[in-house]
């Protein structure tokens, strides 16, 4: 089945710094990637919506400055968190879809700002 | 706003088969029902998705009221690995985002 990999799974970073996570969608062309954040116990809140070669559409009251994303090609999307901070830290999760009905996830990738 | 209402949390004894509903009172014509888990510090895992008729596959199956109002996830025979919370999207398919609720927390007890 189409397959999401997104990287890092986990990152550890000092506050103050930029940190860098790809999504990739492996056998497959994704026309639009999704971003997601997710606290602990409590669902997945839609970040922004990512168009390959367009600027990214991003939700009300989400930092497009502090939440950088670049959607490149047809099988990556880089989220940028810049000048990361302690209340940054948390799951980020990445979505592609392939054109059809379905959408599929990444595993993931936890951040935690020191 | 997630477009879904589901309970918040459900137990189910292993070996039996779970029934996970959803109401989606508003949902339109065009828009189809999916469900997914997600298994403690994981990406959210696709089960199955459907528009009118009963869908199945090899995880589960959904049956879609005539009305479409509501919808029911079975997992038919349930293990210790289907513990998750599971997830009821309408979504009008391609490139439509998804809006997560808040899900039902399946418990599988031995």
């Amino acid at each position: 089945g189409a397959v999401v990999s997104q990287h890092p799974s986990r990152v550890i970073c000092k506050s103050g710094t930029s940190v860098k996570i790809e999504c990739r969608s492996l056998d497959f062309q994704a026309t639009t990637m999704f971003w997601y954040r997710q606290f602990p116990k409590q669902s997945l809140m839609l970040m922004a919506t990512s168009n390959e070669g367009s600027k990214a559409t991003y939700e009300q009251g989400v930092e497009k400055d502090k939440f950088l994303i670049n959607h490149a090609s047809l099988t990556l999307s880089t989220l940028t968190v810049t000048s990361a901070h302690p209340e940054d830290s948390s799951f980020y999760i990445c979505s592609a879809t392939r054109g059809d009905e379905k959408l599929f996830f990444g595993s993931g990738t936890q951040l935690s700002v020191l | 706003d997630a477009k879904t209402t589901q309970p918040t949390s459900m137990d189910c004894a292993e070996g039996r088969a779970a029934n996970l509903p959803c109401n989606h009172s508003t949902i339109s014509g065009n828009e189809y029902v999916y469900w997914y888990r997600q298994i403690h510090s994981q990406g959210p895992q696709y089960i199955i998705h459907g528009l009118k008729n009963n869908e199945t596959n090899e995880m589960a199956s959904l049956i879609i009221t005539e009305d479409r109002k509501s919808s029911t996830l079975i997992l038919p025979h349930a293990t210790l690995r289907d513990t998750a919370v599971y997830y009821c999207i309408v979504r009008v398919a391609r490139d439509d985002k998804i809006i997560f609720g808040k899900g039902t927390r399946l418990h599988i007890l031995p």
